[in-house]
């Protein structure tokens, strides 16, 4: 079945430094991907997100790469600060032209002061 | 900006009870999708909507149904609340064309003791 799982559940970081969230995902006829970011107590808020004909799209602060030969999305956050502290989802939108989003089940970033 | 409001912030409810849960967005968007989230689990589609008295099955909609009477509002039913349904509830739109990007609330944090 469809799947997309986040290598890792927490990730800590020191303030300042570049962080780098990773995901994988199974179905290969996915070509719309998203990241959104979770704060405690809060619904999740869109950061980026990336079509399949590219491999790679920046926003502020943020980069989202995307390797399609062995499907693998990574977000990456420049100069990380407090406020990012938050749970991070990759999501994929899978096949069949449904509308829907297939999401992972996140990865926790600590930012460290 | 689109808002996407969620009635209730935290419910607490007992087992056996009917529960209605409200979602309201102001962007006109035709499509409307509830989760729930659980540590582990990720996000799961509950059940979506492409338009006004349409409704569609996710990937878990037993014990849960749906009601859209107006393209703003979508209701999710807990007909008879059972305490595996203790969960977070987010609801989300997106709106139409080729956009896939979802817009959620702030979550609804139900409680069935």
């Amino acid at each position: 079945g469809e799947s997309v799982g986040l290598h890792l559940p927490t990730l800590s970081v020191q303030e300042g430094d570049n962080s780098i969230i990773n995901c994988a995902y199974s179905n290969s006829a996915s070509d719309y991907f998203i990241w959104y970011k979770q704060e405690s107590g809060k619904g999740p808020q869109f950061i980026i997100d990336i079509r399949s004909n590219m491999d790679k799209r920046q926003g502020q602060r943020v980069t989202v790469l995307l390797n399609k030969t062995v499907k693998h999305l990574s977000l990456q956050i420049a100069a990380t600060q407090p406020g990012d502290s938050a749970v991070y989802f990759c999501a994929e939108n899978g096949s069949g032209n449904t509308g829907k989003l297939i999401f992972g089940q996140g990865t926790t970033l600590q930012v460290k002061p | 900006d689109v808002k996407v409001t969620q009635s209730s912030r935290y419910l607490v409810k007992r087992t056996g009870e009917k529960v209605f849960l409200e979602c309201v967005q102001d962007m006109d968007h035709e499509n409307m999708f509830w989760y729930r989230q659980d540590p582990g689990l990720g996000l799961r589609l509950i059940y979506f909507s492409y338009d006004v008295k349409m409704k569609e099955k996710g990937d878990i909609p037993e014990g849960y149904s749906v009601s859209r009477e107006k393209k703003e509002r979508f209701s999710l039913i807990l007909e008879s609340a059972s305490t595996n349904q203790t969960s977070m509830y987010l609801c989300a739109s997106r709106g139409p064309g080729t956009s896939e990007k979802l817009f959620f609330g702030s979550g609804t944090q139900l409680s069935v003791l």
